[in-house]
């Protein structure tokens, strides 16, 4: 089972930032925070991960909450080609298997 | 492209027969996993190699897949005696150690 929550679905008006959150309340100590996309009948996409501190790159941010029970991606100035969905997962590299829940849907409107 | 690529892309098979996929991962990634992803459902992990060496299979894994990965570099996926249920879209990634995964963009099989 995956150890992640989030919500199905979600929108966002395009040039407007999406704030898509995770919970993970389970994490354990050595678990990084990774986010996924996937773009209809494409592979995944790697967005972005953390451990405990922010992280932004070309792409987006990931806030995680102090007690790292939660975390939030955000990606500034949605694009229509930021529809997609959205997957937040809890993986220790060392463990070898990330498993992914159902994600979010994103869908940005115009 | 130097990112991790997958052959076929579209496999159409009939039930009973046996077919093989092909993922080349990123060259210095020493990790490659095997996912199937179901319409609707985020990727199910099925085995992974670090290296040449299957170091772990899922449950999902029945007797009729067998994966490969020889001298540690592309990867095979051999489902023998297809059914219908086999349908799916499969997808390889490939990671170091200390970073994500970098998936491929997947074969798409279905079993008629």
């Amino acid at each position: 089972d995956a150890k992640t929550t989030q919500p199905t679905s979600m929108d966002c008006a395009e040039g407007r930032a999406a704030n898509l959150p995770c919970n993970h309340s389970t994490i354990s100590g050595n678990e990084y925070v990774y986010w996924y996309r996937q773009i209809h009948s494409q592979g995944p996409q790697y967005i972005i991960h953390g451990l405990k501190n922010n992280e932004t790159n070309e792409m987006a941010s990931l806030i995680i909450t102090e007690d790292r029970k939660s975390s939030t991606l955000i990606l500034p100035h949605a694009t229509l080609r930021d529809t997609a969905v959205y997957y937040c997962i809890v993986w220790a590299p060392l463990s070898y298997i990330p498993t992914f829940g159902r994600g979010t849907s994103l869908i940005v409107h115009p | 492209d130097t990112g991790v690529s997958q052959n076929p892309r579209h496999k159409i098979t009939k039930r009973g027969q046996n077919v093989t996929f092909r993922c080349d991962p990123i060259s210095e990634h020493n990790r490659l996993y095997w996912y199937r992803q179901t319409l609707g459902q985020g990727p199910e992990f099925l085995t992974y190699f670090q290296n040449e060496a299957q170091l772990e299979k899922s449950r999902l894994l029945s007797d009729r897949f067998s994966a490969e990965r020889p001298k540690g570099s592309f990867s095979t996926l051999e489902i023998q005696r297809t059914e219908q249920g086999d349908s799916a879209m499969y997808l390889c990634a490939s990671s170091l150690v200390s970073n994500g995964q970098f998936f491929g963009p997947g074969t798409r099989l279905t079993v008629l």
